[in-house]
């Protein structure tokens, strides 16, 4: 009954090539975010979707792109990775978009590109 | 734009002992605050929050006060166990409950 769940959990694969991230949430939360963490445990939001609307995107390049066919999934595709692209991605959802609203974790993604 | 600024790790203490881990933060507006802890191979969860200024949040033991005029969110425990021994983030909450998050802190607490 895992809260927020992401796979796969680990990710290794070749520059260039084109991959995705599922996340799926059965908190009945309105809200879900993407989250990038680097090799020195830097975190930083990357999208944020509410009901399946975008509603945050920060300097990310378009190479990422979220997808949420419904508000209880937010997936991220990768075209053309880069070895920059190595590092944890977060998955979280929280119940709403107020900013009194915690938010939940999933395991993460650990990307490696060789 | 919003920043948080805490103190650098790795903290090492022994078991029993106190601790403080300091957060700072820059905010416009009225941001919630939050500690979240990650353990080893795990995504974060939340530790504890207080959303308006003088609230004190708390959570197995630890505990942070929201702090407006030094602008401040600091964690302390009083007595850490081993099983602390996470990294720690802290964070604000600012428009569409965006967070924030400090670089975090390695807490590691010995025998």
């Amino acid at each position: 009954d895992t809260a927020v769940s992401q796979t796969p959990k680990y990710l290794v694969t070749q520059m260039g090539n084109d991959k995705s991230i599922k996340c799926e949430q059965n908190l009945g939360h309105d809200t879900m975010y993407w989250y990038k963490q680097d090799s020195k445990k830097f975190l930083k939001i990357m999208f944020s979707y509410n009901n399946k609307e975008l509603i945050i995107n920060e300097t990310v390049p378009n190479r990422f792109s979220p997808k949420s066919p419904d508000k209880a999934h937010l997936n991220l595709h990768i075209n053309s990775l880069e070895l920059g692209d190595s590092a944890v991605y977060f998955c979280a959802s929280s119940p709403g978009s107020g900013n009194n609203q915690p938010q939940h974790f999933g395991d993460g993604t650990r990307l490696s590109i060789l | 734009g919003n920043s948080v600024t805490q103190m650098e790790g790795p903290v090492t203490l022994s078991e029993e002992a106190f601790l403080t881990i300091n957060c700072t933060y820059t905010a416009t507006g009225y941001p919630s605050l939050f500690w979240y802890v990650q353990y080893p191979g795990e995504g974060l969860q939340l530790l504890l929050k207080a959303t308006k200024a003088d609230d004190k949040g708390s959570n197995k033991g630890f505990e942070a006060t929201y702090r407006k005029e030094t602008t401040s969110f600091h964690l302390e425990k009083g007595s850490v166990q081993v099983s602390d021994s996470a990294v720690y983030f802290c964070a604000l909450a600012g428009t569409a409950s965006k967070l924030t998050f400090g670089t975090g802190t390695r807490l590691q607490v010995t025998l």
